[in-house]
């Protein structure tokens, strides 16, 4: 299988505090994406980074890419409840239309 | 309002009876794809569509069925539906281009006894 991991699986924080989570994906991609889901609702789009760029902000959000390391990370800073979700990060190969998710971290922000 | 929508959203049936989940969206997308979560598995994928009267197989296409008559429409459709095909399914859309959002419909919560 091609599915990305994400790490940690679980992650609980305090509000206020910044949250970090990791994902690692197996092959060439074009680019790389980041979604949030809210308990057994669909997913939402957060943000883009692709293959040539290595650092996006958006808002409380950051995302980083290392294509040598086949590597992600979405930080969010100053991180509130309503922060609370899973996020997914997904990619599609080059050349390819796909977008292959990864199984998801779970994020709880403790107010 | 752009959306993707998906019916019905709930639904318990038995081995064998088959059924389609209905999933349609307004954005004039031609890329449209059928995922499944499951637990400690994440989203993978089972059928995408490239435009009308094109389909092609994801990950896990066993058991399902596809269609593409219209550009908007892309409905799943499990022949013989089996207890191992319990889970939570998502319809989405995007453009052509790969560094378009996708849309994700509300899901679908699929119960096979």
């Amino acid at each position: 299988s091609q599915q990305g991991e994400e790490d940690p699986q679980a992650l609980s924080i305090q509000e206020g505090e910044n949250a970090t989570m990791n994902c690692s994906y197996k092959t060439s991609i074009n680019n790389l994406q980041w979604y949030r889901q809210n308990s057994g609702r669909g997913l939402v789009h957060l943000i883009l980074i692709r293959s040539n760029e290595r650092e996006k902000h958006s808002g409380r959000l950051r995302v980083t890419l290392d294509t040598s390391k086949k590597s992600s990370s979405l930080l969010i800073t100053a991180s509130r409840a309503a922060d609370t979700a899973s996020y997914f990060c997904a990619y599609s190969g080059a050349g390819s239309y796909q977008l292959t998710f990864g199984k998801g971290t779970k994020l709880s922000v403790i107010p | 309002e752009a959306q993707v929508t998906q019916n019905p959203r709930y639904l318990i049936t038995v081995t064998g009876k088959k059924l389609t989940v209905t999933c349609s969206q307004n954005m004039n997308h031609e890329y449209m794809s059928w995922y499944r979560q499951d637990p400690g598995l994440g989203l993978r994928q089972i059928y995408y569509s490239m435009n009308v009267e094109v389909t092609d197989k994801g990950d896990v296409p066993e058991g399902y069925k596809v269609s593409r008559k219209e550009k908007r429409n892309f409905p799943l459709i499990l022949e013989s539906p089996s207890p191992n095909q319990t889970s939570l399914y998502f319809c989405a859309s995007r453009g052509t281009s790969r560094r378009e959002t996708q849309y994700f419909g509300p899901g679908t919560r699929l119960l096979v006894l």
